[in-house]
């Protein structure tokens, strides 16, 4: 298996410009999860997915923030507008079940920065 | 809420020499815990897990971990550490079955030559 595939995998854009970043999870992994890196605040999660349909969004910093899967191998994290303070990496897990001893399996993940 | 605690930001251990990489947890019924690693510019990759059963995990690259239920704790170690250890560790907590880990701030540990 290829494991998690995250791309961009670099991103480098100024501020107000709209990001996408795109993930793909392991194939049968039912669950989806969109993590944010910073010195700062550590690992933060942003919001997660089962069967495609988001569970948690709570972690989403602001409006300006969304998130769609729009099928089992795909989801999307989009930023409109950027701002210099979402400058981080962004991670994509994926897991095949939560309960117990599921295990979450990352990507190597998006390092943005927003001039 | 469950949550997880890595007292320490760096850890330094000189080659050869055992390592620990501390975790405590806080969890109101059974925990499930977790360690990963991050290489520079890498994602987080699993090392083991503790479900139940015998509190000596053990993991890839030759790490262990033991779960301490009555200090609360899940150290990470290693009996002879490698300079390629050297790298960010977290760890984390699930307590209830269909929720998302939650992880720790991370442990970086150094592997000096």
């Amino acid at each position: 298996d290829a494991g998690v595939i995250q791309s961009p995998r670099h991103e480098v854009t100024e501020m107000g410009q709209e990001v996408t970043l795109r993930c793909k999870p392991i194939s049968g992994h039912d669950y989806l999860f969109w993590y944010r890196q910073t010195m700062m605040r550590g690992l933060e999660l942003l919001i997660y997915f089962n069967n495609n349909v988001p569970i948690d969004d709570s972690g989403m910093p602001e409006d300006r923030f969304s998130a769609k899967m729009p099928n089992a191998s795909f989801s999307t994290l989009k930023i409109q507008p950027s701002e210099p303070r979402d400058s981080a990496v962004y991670f994509c897990a994926s897991s095949l079940r939560l309960g117990k001893g599921g295990t979450q399996y990352f990507g190597p993940g998006t390092r943005l920065l927003v001039l | 809420a469950q949550s997880v605690a890595q007292p320490e930001d760096q850890v330094n251990v000189a080659e050869g020499n055992p390592l620990t990489v501390k975790c405590t947890y806080s969890v109101s019924g059974n925990p499930y815990l977790f360690w990963y690693v991050q290489y520079p510019n890498r994602g987080l990759q699993f090392l083991l897990k503790y479900i139940t059963g015998d509190n000596l995990v053990k993991g890839s690259y030759g790490f262990e971990a033991e779960f301490n239920k009555s200090q609360t704790s899940f150290h990470l170690k290693k009996p002879s550490a490698l300079v390629s250890d050297s790298a960010l560790y977290f760890c984390a907590v699930r307590e209830t079955g269909n929720t998302p880990l939650v992880f720790g701030k991370g442990t970086r540990l150094s592997v000096i030559a």
